[in-house]
């Protein structure tokens, strides 16, 4: 089966650095990836991580240790407009190309 | 295209009623999902298609939902028999499908279905 969990809601000021964490227990794994989701919008792509370690990518850094089922997404210099939906997905080996996402969470960013 | 179109943006239907809802991925781009978003939930997959491969179903829910890609481009996702716990965001993803852990979904805009 597929698991994956998330923190429903966060808040942090602006200028500040976030850290979003995501633990997943799954069947397989090929690939943990963070898409931003704005109210009514759709999701869009921020980054993935494969192997484990650190992959940073400007303002966004995310981590992944597959040994712990363990992911964060860090966001770094808070801007009012990074208030969104940040969704952790998992997608399985083999042919099954599909992702399993996570509840996301909300995080408010406050001035 | 630039981007991953959806229509309608909204729909409202009646129970019992059948919906179609369309998705033109980015150009290029041979495999295509379905996924819905209920509120407050994470997304569902629904269905992959893969270039010309008999297409993953897995996730339908029941056999109210089917769907087709024609000509390995455009895909319709079809509900018969629409009931009120239909209603969702079903939203459309495309990517190259070249195979392999970067293979990166890009997501449509969604189509808003609400079932009275």
């Amino acid at each position: 089966g597929q698991n994956i969990d998330q923190p429903t809601e966060m808040t942090a000021t602006e200028g500040a650095i976030v850290q979003i964490n995501c633990t997943y227990q799954t069947s397989g794994f090929n690939g943990l990836f963070w898409y931003q989701q704005h109210a009514g919008e759709a999701p869009t792509f921020l980054s993935y991580n494969v192997l484990d370690g650190l992959e940073e990518k400007g303002r966004f850094s995310s981590f992944l240790s597959r040994s712990k089922g363990y992911s964060y997404l860090l966001l770094k210099e808070l801007q009012m407009k990074d208030s969104a939906s940040y969704l952790c997905a998992v997608r399985a080996p083999g042919s099954a190309r599909q992702l399993t996402f996570g509840s996301g969470t909300q995080l408010t960013v406050l001035p | 295209g630039a981007g991953v179109s959806q229509s309608p943006s909204n729909k409202v239907t009646e129970k019992g009623k059948d919906v179609e809802l369309r998705c033109d991925p980015i150009s290029g781009h041979t495999a295509l999902y379905w996924y819905r978003q209920s509120l407050g939930q994470g997304l569902e997959f629904l269905i992959y298609f893969q270039g010309n491969s008999a297409p993953d179903k897995s996730g339908l829910p029941s056999d109210r939902f089917s769907a087709e890609r024609t000509g390995g481009s455009v895909s319709t996702l079809t509900i018969q028999r629409t009931q009120q716990e239909d209603s969702a965001v079903y939203l459309c993803a495309s990517s190259l499908g070249a195979g392999g852990p970067t293979d990166t979904q890009y997501f449509g805009p969604g189509t808003r279905l609400t079932v009275l």
